[in-house]
């Protein structure tokens, strides 16, 4: 079985601009999971979708936001890109509850 | 409000040795705890996990102890290896809910 595939691997934005990031969960897993990664702050969750509905939703401002389609692909949307989210976003799956998760490689988002 | 927290950035051990990791959570509601592990430029992968009906899962090197009333969690590594080099990350969650993770944990073994 194929893993979590997220795409672009690496990207490089400016402020101001907004970017899309795109995973693929392992086949038949339906919930998708987004977090955060910065240095000191571990992994910070943005939300979990399942079945096309956002289920939960983490701390984050409404620049973050995702989506997720009839495949259980999901994106995840950042608007008005600040310094500050230059981290790794890392996407995971699951069968049907965020418990245990599969994750991705990431995309590492570089804001200059 | 960081509800899972590893207060140990980094953690230094020989090989052959014990590697012990800890973690401490705040949310009694939380019902299952996991350890990921990650190395560089790679997702986290899952490690080990156990539920809180239990005190204690083992699975070959890797063991996990749930200390409920102290709201603690640690995982012991026996004989550690230069390839278990990485950041452990311990995670929680409640029924339903998300998997909140602490801030991670670097272990190093040295030869």
């Amino acid at each position: 079985k194929a893993g979590v595939t997220q795409t672009p691997r690496y990207l490089i934005k400016t402020r101001g601009q907004q970017v899309t990031l795109s995973c693929s969960p392992i086949s038949g897993h339906r919930s998708v999971s987004w977090y955060q990664q910065t240095p000191g702050q571990g992994l910070q969750f943005l939300f979990e979708y399942f079945s096309e509905t956002q289920r939960n939703k983490g701390n984050f401002p409404g620049r973050f936001s995702g989506r997720q389609f009839s495949n259980s692909r999901s994106e995840m949307n950042v608007s008005t890109l600040e310094l500050g989210d230059s981290a790794l976003y890392l996407c995971a799956s699951s069968p049907q509850t965020a418990e245990k998760l599969f994750f991705g490689s990431g995309t590492q988002l570089s804001v200059l | 409000d960081q509800q899972v927290k590893q207060n140990s950035p980094s953690l230094s051990v020989q090989e052959g040795r014990i590697s012990i990791l800890n973690c401490d959570y705040t949310n009694s509601m939380f019902d299952y705890f996991l350890w990921y592990k990650k190395y560089p430029a790679e997702g986290p992968t899952f490690l080990i996990s156990i539920s809180s009906i239990k005190d204690k899962n083992e699975d070959g090197r890797f063991t996990v102890f749930l200390n409920k009333s102290a709201k603690h969690l640690s995982l012991h590594i026996v004989s550690s290896q230069p390839g278990d080099s990485a950041v452990y990350f311990c995670a929680a969650s409640s029924e339903g809910g998300k998997l909140i993770f602490g801030q991670g944990t670097e272990l190093s073994v040295k030869p």
